[in-house]
């Protein structure tokens, strides 16, 4: 079947501009996660939706960040104003299990959307 | 503050060469640590995952090893090929999170 798949694979926008990226997780997964991977650093999680509960946003970075996805469903992180420091690879995962399932479900990884703020 | 380092952060051997990659961390409590392979311009794959109680763990060439009182893990690739050629990730999970900490990974280089 299909893996994570993610849109656009690159974005490149001026400082100020609004960007939106999609993240369409493998069909059945219930959990998602956002991540920021800056060039050299390691993965940062930004937020994580679990079916229809509340998402936890607790890392994302700034208000100019949010993000949404319906039901089980296509994600959408979007960045208001772009700075120049959130030039950055931003990666999708889905999981099929809770994180109550004992912690030894496997993350699923899009190719992800390479952002340059210019 | 949840850690993982790695080391080397680069490194570089000859195609059919062993090699052995270290992680450590100070995620506490831990519930399990997972390697994952990013090949450039691709998202992370995982390779193994590894609980408290697992010490070794193998996915073909691909040996982990886990020694959680020492909070300390190691990936051996044995026979290296050329897709191999990958930055290799540590991810460390906590107990009752959900939250991975990731660190920045190997740059692994295979040359023939």
């Amino acid at each position: 079947g299909a893996g994570v798949s993610q849109s656009p694979s690159n974005k490149v926008t001026e400082k100020g501009k609004d960007v939106e990226l999609r993240c369409d997780p493998i069909s059945g997964h219930t959990a998602l996660y956002w991540y920021r991977q800056r060039l050299g650093q390691g993965l940062e999680f930004l937020i994580y939706f679990q079916g229809n509960s509340a998402p936890d946003k607790s890392g994302l970075p700034s208000d100019r960040f949010s993000a949404e996805r319906t039901g089980e469903s296509v994600s959408t992180l979007t960045i208001q104003r772009t700075q120049q420091e959130d030039s950055a690879v931003y990666l999708c995962a889905s999981s099929s299990h809770t994180w109550t399932s004992g912690g030894g479900e496997t993350q699923y990884f899009g190719p992800g959307t390479r952002l340059l703020v210019l | 503050k949840n850690q993982v380092e790695q080391s080397p952060q680069s490194l570089i051997i000859l195609e059919g060469k062993n090699c052995t990659l270290q992680c450590n961390y100070t995620v506490s409590p831990f519930s399990n640590l997972r390697w994952y392979k990013q090949d450039t311009g691709r998202g992370p794959v995982s390779l193994t995952i590894m609980t408290f109680s697992e010490n070794t763990k193998s996915n073909g060439r691909y040996t982990a090893t886990l020694d959680a009182d020492t909070k300390q893990s190691s990936l051996h690739i044995t026979a290296s090929q050329l897709s191999d050629s990958a930055s290799y990730i540590c991810v460390v999970k906590g107990a009752g999170s959900y939250q991975l900490t990731f660190g920045k990974g190997t740059k692994l280089s295979v040359i023939p």
